[in-house]
């Protein structure tokens, strides 16, 4: 079975810009969350989606958002780019959001800020 | 807030040996799950092991077993017989029922050979 796929893997793009980044989840699986990594720290919650509605929402501008769509697949959009962006943006899916459920993450998207 | 801390920036052991990455983590919850994650060079997280906090025995996963401390909030990883493949970055973190992973901010493991 295919993994937790995110595409692209690598992106420039330059300030004031707008992005899309991709995910689709494992097959099955209903739940899909982000998370930014900035180098050096660990991944900070940005949104979470089960079912095509979201269920949390972590301390970001509103410049972030996100959606699910039907197959549960699920894009992340950041407008007016600034530098501080550029990090390491991981999608993570899960069968449900619950309790220990393992959550299995994609190998994310390096978005660099010019 | 929830809060995780991983105090070891960079840990490094002698292959086969034991090494043990220390976690605390700040809740008031009393249903939560604690886990902890290996980032390879490949960018990928890769669940090593996890902890319900209602259960008392500490959680083992072949060369990976946790000592839980439940009262400290202290959750720290013990890994046996350190392998070249373990060397990676380990991230511990805390979840609370369906909400978000927290995690700390990392301890990276060497093995020298």
């Amino acid at each position: 079975d295919a993994g937790v796929t995110q595409s692209p893997t690598h992106l420039i793009k330059t300030r004031g810009q707008h992005v899309t980044l991709r995910c689709s989840p494992i097959s099955g699986h209903k739940s899909v969350s982000w998370y930014q990594q900035v180098l050096g720290q660990g991944p900070q919650f940005i949104f979470q989606y089960y079912e095509k509605e979201e269920r949390g929402r972590g301390n970001f501008p509103d410049r972030f958002s996100a959606r699910q769509f039907p197959n549960y697949s699920s894009e992340l959009n950041v407008n007016a780019l600034l530098l501080g962006d550029s990090a390491l943006y991981l999608c993570a899916s899960s069968s449900s959001p619950t309790g220990n459920t393992e959550a299995f993450f994609g190998q994310g998207t390096r978005l660099t800020v010019v | 807030a929830q809060t995780v801390t991983q105090s070891q920036p960079e840990m490094s052991v002698q292959e086969a040996e034991t090494v043990t990455l220390s976690c605390t983590y700040d809740t008031s919850e009393s249903d939560y799950y604690l886990f902890w994650y290996k980032q390879p060079p490949s960018r990928q997280m890769i669940l090593v092991i996890r902890q319900e906090a209602y259960k008392q025995q500490n959680a083992t996963e072949n060369r990976f077993s946790v000592n839980f401390q439940k009262a400290a909030k202290s959750f720290s990883l013990k890994i046996s017989d350190s392998q070249l493949g373990d060397a990676a970055m380990y991230f511990c973190a805390e979840k609370q029922g369906a909400q978000k992973l927290v995690f700390g901010q990392g301890t990276r493991l060497t093995i020298n050979p």
